[in-house]
């Protein structure tokens, strides 16, 4: 199946700092990449749909201005966490549907976010 | 209501058993459906997904879709150990988003 691979997949940081996490998929082209969060024992919610080229698409509740996406090219998109705040640890994960067949979506490996 | 449901379990079965895993969803309209497995601590990986009404079968996995009753389901056969994990139901929803809408999952033990 398609590859997309997130980087870190883990990182720790002080309270007020930027944490950028990226996104690529690896042997397919992605005009658009989800993002996602996860926190303990609950499922995944979008947070995101990162748009290659254009602005990205923020869920409700989801701070565009805390939350940083860019899609700068058609296999890559980053996630900055700005101004990380202890709230704001959990697992991170980016996804991308490879419509060369059937359209399934694949994950990156996520990044988990601590922020003491 | 959810947009997409699942009993978080944990649903407990012996190993060489069936294992059977449900999901409904809010929306008449949905077109794609996905099983994914996820580890603690890990991302989800992707198990089958079914377009059409009734049976796909991929080795021990069989998902099942009925869209009038808006139900789809998963069946493990043969359930191992490393079959434990919360597996996630995925729906693409009739609302133009490109994105999956998850059910908050439902965790399988499977008991040596």
């Amino acid at each position: 199946g398609a590859v997309v691979s997130q980087h870190p997949s883990w990182v720790i940081c002080k309270s007020g700092t930027s944490v950028k996490i990226e996104c690529r998929s690896l042997d397919f082209q992605a005009t658009t990449m989800f993002w996602y969060r996860q926190f303990p024992k609950q499922s995944l919610m979008l947070m995101a749909t990162s748009n290659e080229g254009s602005k990205a698409t923020y869920e409700q509740g989801v701070e565009k201005d805390k939350f940083l996406i860019n899609h700068a090219s058609l296999t890559l998109s980053t996630l900055t966490v700005t101004s990380a705040h202890p709230e704001d640890s959990s697992f991170y994960i980016c996804s991308a549907r490879d419509l060369r067949n059937t359209g399934e979506l694949f994950f990156g490996e996520g990044s988990r976010l601590t922020v003491l | 209501q959810k947009e997409v449901e699942q009993n978080s379990g944990p649903l407990s079965v012996p190993e060489g058993a069936i294992a059977s895993l449900n999901c409904t969803y809010s929306d008449r309209g949905s077109q794609s459906f996905f099983w994914y497995r996820q580890y603690s601590g890990k991302s989800p990986e992707l198990i089958m997904f079914i377009y059409s009404n009734g049976d796909k079968e991929d080795g021990r996995f069989t998902a099942q879709l009925n869209k009038a009753s808006q139900y789809v389901s998963l069946l493990i056969r043969d359930s191992q150990p490393s079959d434990s994990a919360t597996y996630l139901c995925a729906v693409n929803l009739d609302t133009g988003r490109r994105a999956l809408t998850f059910g908050s999952g439902t965790r399988l033990q499977v008991q040596p």
